[in-house]
């Protein structure tokens, strides 16, 4: 029944650990992201694909790194984590890549680095 | 970058009481959009505007897109404790097509009081 669903809803690790975060949308939308909301509520695009493909990789570590497998899937898999990684990291998805197309956002994962 | 600034930050009214949550960049975007985010969820829109001087209702909720595209006001009228949520506004920038480059406002976060 769920638009955008993303796991786990909740992740807490140490420093240095790696971690993936999985996201899937049903509602056959071309075009899938990744947010991160900090600790004041600002919300900021981390990347974006469309078709499978990356369109926007904003200014992010590369020890981000997204991957989708097939249009209905985008995960973040992130490598030796960092205290300043803790945030609530959102999956949306819009239906074209245009500015018109409202997004579609999961209910987020909230990572605590530790 | 530019930058979406909304005032006020924190809004804390009485059930039955009207209120204006403000918009405002320096910069012209070819669309707005406005998003409501409930704790523990993602932002889910309410509403997009396109043309400057355009204005939407949504029920209690009024949007307006000012005519130089460079801000949006939304208010609601009689609130009710369920419109208690962070309110985002999120513009795309003039002559980008992504919707993905939406560049989101700070928030307002209003708590309507029983």
């Amino acid at each position: 029944d769920t638009a955008v669903s993303q796991t786990p809803k909740y992740l807490v690790t140490q420093m240095g650990n790696d971690k993936s975060i999985k996201c899937e949308q049903n509602l056959g939308h071309d075009t899938m992201y990744w947010y991160k909301q900090d600790s004041k509520k600002f919300l900021k695009i981390m990347f974006s694909y469309n078709n499978k493909e990356l369109i926007i990789n904003e200014t992010v570590p590369n020890r981000f790194s997204p991957k989708s497998p097939d249009k209905a899937h985008l995960n973040l898999h992130i490598n030796s984590l960092e205290l300043g990684d803790s945030a609530v990291y959102f999956c949306a998805s819009s239906q074209f890549f245009t500015a018109y197309s409202p997004l579609h956002f999961g209910n987020g994962t909230r990572l605590t680095v530790t | 970058t530019q930058l979406l600034e909304q005032s006020p930050q924190f809004l804390s009214i009485q059930e039955g009481e009207n209120l204006t949550v403000y918009c405002n960049s320096s910069s012209v975007f070819s669309s707005l959009q406005w998003y409501r985010q409930e704790p523990g969820e993602g932002p889910v829109l309410l509403v997009t505007v396109v043309t400057g001087g355009e204005v939407k209702k949504l029920k209690r909720l009024t949007f307006q897109f000012g005519d130089a595209r460079k801000d949006s006001s939304l208010h609601i009228t009689a609130a009710q404790p369920g419109d208690t949520g962070l309110y985002l506004c999120a513009g795309a920038s003039l002559g980008e097509t992504s919707g993905s480059r939406l560049t989101f406002g700070e928030g307002t976060q209003l708590t309507v009081n029983p």
